[in-house]
Order: structure tokens, then C-alpha cells, then sequence
């Protein structure tokens, strides 16, 4: 099993470009996550799916959206990349309410 | 007040030493907690889970106060490989019930 793999792993974009990251699990597990880690603020939480074609948003939703439309992967996407959306993103799922598996995590760089 | 709030350290220690992290929450309905270790640019892990009892694996010792809202992670006989960054985690409440809710974490660095 490869647990929880992220693409790509580092990417640099410019102001206002678009981008998708992409997260796939092969835990066959229902819930899966997005979260942003940046120096100082800890890891936070933007979107999360707790089933196929469900998504919700997390504490830092805003510039971010995300589809679930297989139960494996959950996409996260940049539609104008902004300076403040620099940060490792890390992807986790999970079965239910137990523990979180993390994948590598994406560091982006917005110039 | 922050929903975790950890001291963030560092914590420099030399091998063998015993070493203690704390952590509060501020969520008194919180049920479940964790404490993750997270290597330097690389993804969290889950070190353990927090028990109402207490509990122990090998080195390491975790304990809860729900009246204190307060969980602790002790670490005996470190070793240089416990040198990390230890995240204190307590489950949240949004509309699944399932969003972790992660402390800025604590720097641990064990040297010879």
C-alpha cells in the first residue's frame, strides 16, 4: 500500500495562475483533508470530505475549493494563486473519527 | 484563548535525558486527543493517542486532565532520533465531528 500520496511535490506559480493538487489514498477510508502549514500558525485546516461528491469547508476555506468525486482522491484547487497561498499543503485521510494518515505534502511557492 | 496552546520551545536536552510537554485546550466537550511527531519537512505522524487513564509506550508516557484541560507527554531516556517536533492534537467539532485541531507544536532537540 502507498498510504497517502500528494501531486506534486513542489510547484512555483505565478500571481494569479491556477493550479490543482491532487491527493490519493488506497486505505479505502471515507474521510480525507486538506490542511495548509505555514511558519508560526501550525497546520490548518481548509476543506474536508467525508464521503465521495461531499466536501465542507474547514477554518481557512477562502481562495481554495476541492471535489471528492472518487472515493480515493480529493483534488484541491488554486483558481488565482496570491503570495499568501505559499505554504506546505498537506492531504490526511482517515476512517471515521480515528487516526490521520498523512501524505508528503506539496510545497507551493506563489511569486 | 487558542483552541491548543503549546509551548513551542526548543527544548535542547542531552541523550538520556527525561523530558516533559505540555499542552491545554480550551474546548471543556473535546473527547479525544493526540500527540503527532512531525520531522523536519516531513509529514505528521501519529506518536500516540491520549487516554483518560493515562498511557504508556515504551519511552514515552501520555496523561489527560479534563479538569484541567491539560495533557502532558513525557519522554524518558531520550535518544537522538526523538529529536522532532511534537504536536499536541485535540478532535474538534465541526459537522462531521472528525476535524483535528493541532497545537503549533513543540521542538524537541536531543544532542550527544
Amino acid at each position: 500500500n502507498a498510504g497517502v500520496t500528494q501531486t506534486p511535490k513542489f510547484r512555483v506559480l505565478k500571481t494569479g495562475q491556477s493550479m490543482t493538487l491532487l491527493c490519493a489514498q488506497d486505505m479505502n477510508h471515507e474521510y480525507m483533508y486538506w490542511y495548509r502549514q505555514d511558519p508560526g500558525m501550525g497546520l490548518r485546516l481548509i476543506h474536508y470530505s467525508v464521503g465521495e461528491g461531499t466536501t465542507a469547508k474547514g477554518e481557512v476555506p477562502d481562495g481554495y475549493n476541492v471535489s471528492r468525486l472518487k472515493k480515493q482522491n480529493f483534488l484541491l484547487g488554486l483558481e488565482s494563486a496570491a503570495p499568501s497561498q505559499t505554504s506546505v499543503y498537506f492531504c490526511a485521510s482517515s476512517s471515521q473519527a480515528y487516526e490521520q494518515y498523512f501524505g508528503p505534502g506539496t510545497r507551493l511557492t506563489v511569486t | 484563548r487558542k483552541e491548543v496552546e503549546q509551548d513551542p520551545g526548543p527544548f535542547n536536552v542531552p541523550e538520556g535525558a527525561t523530558v516533559a510537554f505540555n499542552c491545554t485546550y480550551s474546548n471543556s466537550a473535546s473527547q479525544s486527543f493526540f500527540w503527532y511527531r512531525q520531522d523536519c519537512r516531513k509529514e505528521p505522524k501519529l506518536l500516540m493517542s491520549v487516554y483518560s487513564s493515562g498511557n504508556e509506550d515504551g519511552r514515552f508516557t501520555a496523561q489527560l486532565n479534563r479538569a484541567s484541560q491539560y495533557i502532558s507527554l513525557l519522554i524518558r531516556d531520550s535518544k537522538l532520533s526523538d529529536s522532532a517536533t511534537y504536536l499536541c492534537v485535540v478532535r474538534g467539532y465541526n459537522q462531521a465531528g472528525t476535524a483535528l485541531i493541532f497545537g503549533k507544536g513543540t521542538t524537541l532537540s536531543v544532542s550527544s
